[in-house]
């Protein structure tokens, strides 16, 4: 079974820090993602990765930056943490080409405080 | 970009009922999943269904591509069943991101 996990459930930070969230998958998939999920908003794609160190934006990447130095680990950091940005996050991962399935990683929610 | 609807919107359900949870989408599509999303904020695969049919224990799943909707039954439902059920779709001839509609919130009761 395909495995996402994220560094952390639960997170909380004060406005202006600094903020890294970690997701690793374990089945050697090309593409990984980063969303975030808001009542009423659904889910929303901030950033995803098709190959290590490459990156694209995604609907709402303002305030967010990512790396991807290996396959398996795919980060999303909040450069200047602002209270708009607490949400839920959720990473994702998928193989490459037109089919195949989207894992996702049991979410980080972070509060802004 | 690609619309996808997702009816109804709200279904509570008392235990052992069954019921059917539509997605409509506006494109072709090359991919569509069915997640579920428990109250603990985890998505959960439960179909990658672009066409056809398939089954798995008391959930089942059929798409019309054709006809660009999906449908997602759910028989004899159970309490664990709850959660948020969200179709997603992407855009036949690309390679890009999933497409997400609004889900289904589902409540199943005692």
């Amino acid at each position: 079974d395909v495995k996402v996990t994220q560094s952390s459930r639960y997170l909380v930070k004060r406005t202006g820090e600094k903020v890294f969230l970690e997701c690793v998958q374990d089945m050697d998939h090309e593409n990984m993602f980063w969303y975030r999920q808001d009542p009423g908003l659904g889910l929303r794609l901030i950033y995803f990765s098709y190959d290590v160190k490459m990156k694209e934006k995604g609907d709402i990447p303002e305030g967010y930056s990512v790396s991807r130095e290996k396959k398996e680990r795919f980060s999303l950091i909040l450069e200047s943490a602002s209270t708009n940005q607490t949400s839920m996050y959720l990473c994702a991962s998928r193989s490459s080409g037109t089919s195949g399935t989207q894992f996702f990683g049991p979410g980080t929610r972070l509060t802004v405080l | 970009g690609i619309q996808v609807e997702q009816s109804p919107p709200d279904l509570i359900l008392q235990e052992g009922a069954n019921s059917t949870l539509r997605c409509n989408f506006s494109d072709s599509v090359n991919n569509l999943q069915w997640f579920h999303q428990n109250p603990w904020g985890q998505l959960i695969n439960l179909f990658y269904i672009p066409s056809g049919t398939k089954q798995n224990g008391r959930l089942s799943a059929t798409t019309v591509a054709t006809e660009r909707y999906s449908l997602l039954y759910i028989s004899s439902s159970q309490t664990t069943d709850s959660g948020v059920y969200f179709c997603a779709v992407r855009l036949a001839g690309t390679a890009s991101k999933l497409t997400f509609g609004t889900g289904t919130r589902l409540q199943v009761t005692l």
